[in-house]
């Protein structure tokens, strides 16, 4: 069964300072990785992807994650943080085989930018 | 394009009443789904479908009811409202298929209040 966990329900950041949002998973298989994230009032939108090949992922906003197999991990980052990325984040794992319901999400994590 | 509509935005249900939560979709996405999202419990999939007139059971399907007769259209029904569907419940919609790469397109979401 694969799992996704979210460390910190809630990250606050001051303007201009890093962004470190915390994803580990669990697969017995080659996972596929994503994060999105949802604005108040919208549904969610893809960041980024990990599918194959380089394990440093670009998306959308300045944000990156990698994709550490030892770790098991797929953490988020943006350097410097803007007003504009309050919203919350979803890690989201699932497999190259598998059903259409096999897609499982983390329990989100809420990103506070400070003044 | 729209992407995903979803409608009612916002809606009040008195316990076991019933109603239909729209969702339509103008992408030619063969794949749908319902998700419903509680605080601090991420998405769980309520209903899922892989084309018109084909539909499966997520992981939270119980006292809810879906059909898909065309490709734009997933409307998901709620009988007896209890105040355990009170939630936010999200459509999406994915072009291909299986639990890989697919990248889900979302609606705005719809807040159902049962009391």
């Amino acid at each position: 069964a694969q799992s996704v966990t979210q460390l910190g329900s809630h990250v606050s950041v001051s303007e201009g300072a890093l962004v470190l949002l915390r994803c580990n998973y669990s697969s017995s298989v080659p996972p596929y990785l994503f994060w999105y994230v949802q604005y108040p009032n919208q549904g969610l939108q893809l960041l980024l992807k990990y599918t194959t090949g380089a394990t440093l992922v670009k998306g959308i906003n300045g944000f990156e994650a990698e994709f550490k197999k030892s770790e098991t991990s797929f953490h988020l980052t943006k350097p410097s943080a803007h007003m504009s990325d309050a919203a919350e984040y979803f890690c989201a794992v699932s497999f190259s085989s598998g059903s259409a319901r096999q897609l499982t999400f983390g329990s989100g994590t809420q990103l506070t930018v400070l003044p | 394009n729209a992407g995903v509509t979803q409608t009612p935005k916002f809606r009040i249900l008195k316990i076991g009443q019933s109603m239909t939560l729209q969702c339509a979709q103008d992408m030619n996405h063969n794949y749908m789904y319902w998700y419903r999202q509680d605080p601090g419990m991420g998405l769980k999939l309520i209903y899922y479908s892989v084309g018109a007139g084909i539909t499966d059971k997520g992981e939270v399907p119980n006292g809810y009811n879906v059909s898909r007769s065309t490709t734009e259209d997933f409307p998901l029904r709620l009988e007896l409202a209890a105040p355990s569907q009170t939630s936010v419940y999200f459509c999406a919609s994915s072009l291909t298929g299986g639990a890989g790469a697919n990248v889900l397109t979302f609606g705005a979401g719809s807040r159902l209040t049962v009391l």
